[in-house]
């Protein structure tokens, strides 16, 4: 089965400024990458997903990118941070586009400030 | 487009009571289903799957049977602990998405 690292954990950010989550995949290769948003008490939002290295589909126009710069990375990054851009970040994977079972990683929660 | 209805919550049931979160889908295709649970401060972890219509997924003394003619997917469990406290999040899969589409979460509270 596929393992997903997210790094850093926790991050606490001041308006403005820029941001990088990382997010790593192993136990596969040509994995579906997935970027989703959880803000307190709500549920998932797709943000961005990736079928390929360089591959980007954003799902949510916003101040948040996402890159695919080698097969099992994908990165989340802003120029500058929103007050609003706070929430639980969650990578996520998946072997199959659209009918495989995603596995997600452990989250990053970010507070902006 | 497909999408995925679940209970509301919160849900706060007693040590060794019964569950049942209810989880309803619309889809064009023949979707695969999930479960899926968070525990506080964690990503989701797949709990149960069931690809195809009549199958049981089961895990952990949990269950959900994909019933196509009432396009549900109930999660059940028979006696709960204090440990399944969490939020559940049903979902489907399609081949003609790109993505899996979330139900909005039910968060269950176990009280011994």
């Amino acid at each position: 089965s596929q393992t997903i690292h997210q790094w850093p954990a926790t991050l606490v950010q001041p308006v403005g400024s820029p941001l990088s989550l990382e997010c790593t995949v192993e136990g596969t290769s040509n994995p579906n990458l997935y970027w989703y948003r959880q803000a307190a008490g709500r549920g998932l939002q797709l943000l961005f997903y990736s079928v390929g290295i360089g591959q980007i589909s954003s799902e949510v126009p916003q101040n948040l990118s996402a890159s695919r710069p080698q097969d099992r990375q994908f990165i989340l990054s802003s120029k500058k941070l929103l007050l609003s851009d706070s929430g639980f970040y969650l990578c996520a994977s998946s072997a199959i586009a659209g009918v495989g079972t995603q596995y997600f990683g452990p989250g990053t929660r970010l507070l902006v400030l | 487009g497909d999408s995925v209805t679940q209970m509301e919550g919160p849900v706060t049931l007693s040590e060794e009571a019964f569950l049942t979160i209810n989880c309803t889908y619309t889809a064009t295709g023949y979707p695969s289903l999930f479960w899926y649970v968070q525990y506080p401060g964690e990503g989701l972890q797949l709990l149960l799957k069931a690809t195809k219509a009549d199958d049981k997924g089961s895990n952990k003394g949990f269950e959900a049977t994909y019933r196509k003619e009432t396009t549900s997917f109930h999660l059940e469990k028979g006696s709960v602990q204090v440990s399944d406290s969490a939020v559940y999040f049903c979902a489907l899969s399609d081949k003609n998405n790109n993505d899996m589409r979330f139900g909005a979460g039910t968060r269950l509270t176990v009280k011994p």
